[in-house]
């Protein structure tokens, strides 16, 4: 079973505006990290963020992580077209090193 | 510049063949890892391995898959014999482990596996 679960499933926006998804997981990690995935394309990390850490900003990216309620979120501000594709958490559990990846939030940016 | 590559990109076979998917993980990575993707299950982890030893394969269906990295260069995944149900994209990804932390993995561009 998935350790990490995306919410929503599918986001239809306006270019320009913010996008926010969601990640839930299930037990204790590391870090968690957030992929992006193009149409028939490998993935592409885009940022990580480790349990003691609470918020994280990477350009117009924004990662929040709360281990109390096993859940972050990425925000896009400022969205384009380009961001358009397919976004991914992945967790790695503690005592473990394999990286276990959610069902993804499916993003699309209307111009 | 580095990257991850697979072959092949594509791969139509009939029911009964045997496939097998190729990977270059990036020079320096210590730990690759195999994961096949579909609509209905999303990402699924098959294998890793650190250091060219396998760690975790309990994700592969054993009677039929294998997975093998012969030398620090190539990592192999192996179906055989193979079934409509294993069309999938397989992608491999590298990455740096160092201690208990684990950075970013870098995956290759997939090989989309049609079985007929």
């Amino acid at each position: 079973s998935q350790q990490g679960e995306e919410d929503p499933q599918a986001l239809s926006i306006q270019e320009g505006e913010n996008a926010t998804m969601n990640c839930s997981y299930k037990t204790s990690i590391n870090n968690l990290q957030w992929y992006r995935q193009n149409s028939g394309r490998g993935l592409v990390h885009l940022i990580l963020i480790r349990s003691n850490e609470r918020e994280k900003h990477s350009g117009r990216l924004r990662v929040t992580l709360d281990t109390s309620k096993k859940s972050s979120s990425l925000l896009i501000t400022a969205s384009r077209a380009a961001d358009t594709a397919s976004y991914f958490c992945a967790t790695k559990i503690q005592g473990a090193q394999k990286l276990v990846f959610g069902q993804g939030t499916r993003l699309t940016i209307n111009p | 510049d580095a990257r991850v590559t697979q072959t092949p990109r594509h791969k139509v076979t009939e029911m009964g063949q045997e496939v097998t998917m190729r990977c270059q993980p990036i020079l320096g990575h210590n730990t690759v890892f195999w994961y096949r993707q579909t609509m209905m299950q999303g990402l699924e982890l098959l294998a890793y391995f650190r250091n060219r030893a396998p760690l975790d394969d309990s994700g592969m269906p054993k009677d039929r898959f294998s997975a093998e990295m012969p030398d620090a260069t190539l990592a192999t995944l192996k179906i055989q014999p193979s079934e409509p149900r294993d069309s999938a994209v397989y992608f491999c990804a590298s990455g740096l482990v160092l201690r208990a932390e684990s950075a970013e993995a870098f995956f290759g561009q997939g090989t989309r596996l049609t079985v007929v």
